[in-house]
């Protein structure tokens, strides 16, 4: 059985950095073709893919978010770890982590991370 | 970038209609396309992956089609669980990208 849940600051300030943990069970992060990815989504509006980190440790960004984003893996914690420098109140949303074949078959519940001073 | 470009945004139907979403790509991305569904205050739930592929234990109602750049999703025969949000994503490229997502609403 795979899950994966998100862990972190609820309530971030602007121009802070925020780290997510995606804390996952049920596989591993070594096995061919396996990735973890992230994904947000403000409230109210549509799902955003931000990072993905494969089995290989291949990386793939957002071009739009790629100077902010760093994604790494601990395959021996099953976790992967996001940060994104400088946020912005516009970056207000649900975080999801989500086990990958490029495309998301298993999702954490999602965190909600809002950003105010 | 490829963009995925959902229509309608929103779609009004009633229990039984046979409903059709389309999502249509910036440019070529094979069958490396795949549907979510989404209710509200709800994780996403993975439907259909490589255009046409039905993720186990979605029910067969559900099915999609297309290649390159015009894919659709269709659902044969409404049910009253199927009024929810539903996105499309490509992974053909480097980079993915989510439709916008089409809002299907009770008539």
């Amino acid at each position: 059985q795979i899950t994966l849940k998100e862990s972190g600051p609820t309530l971030v300030k602007p121009t802070q950095t925020l780290t997510l943990t995606c804390t996952f069970s049920g596989f591993s992060l070594s096995t061919n073709d396996v990735g973890v990815g992230w994904i947000r989504q403000p409230p109210g509006k549509a799902l955003e893919w931000l990072a993905l980190i494969y089995w290989d440790d291949d990386k793939r960004y957002s071009p739009s978010l790629k100077s902010r984003l760093t994604i790494t893996k601990d395959t021996s914690k099953n976790q992967v770890v996001l940060t994104m420098t400088n946020m912005d109140p516009v970056d207000t949303a649900t975080y999801y982590c989500a086990h990958s074949h490029n495309y998301f078959d298993y999702w954490g519940q999602g965190t909600l991370v809002t950003v105010s001073s | 970038d490829i963009q995925m470009t959902q229509s309608p945004s929103t779609l009004s139907a009633s229990v039984g209609d046979r409903v059709t979403i389309t999502c249509r790509a910036s440019q070529s991305i094979s069958s490396w396309l795949a549907w979510y569904e989404q209710k509200p205050g709800k994780v996403p739930k993975l439907l259909i992956y490589k255009a046409s592929s039905l993720e186990s234990g979605v029910p067969s109602r559900f099915s999609g089609s297309g290649s390159g750049t015009e894919f659709t999703l269709t659902i044969s025969s409404l049910q009253p669980d199927d009024f929810a949000t539903y996105y499309c994503q490509q992974y053909n490229s480097y980079s993915l990208t989510f439709g916008q997502g089409t809002k299907l609403e009770i008539k």
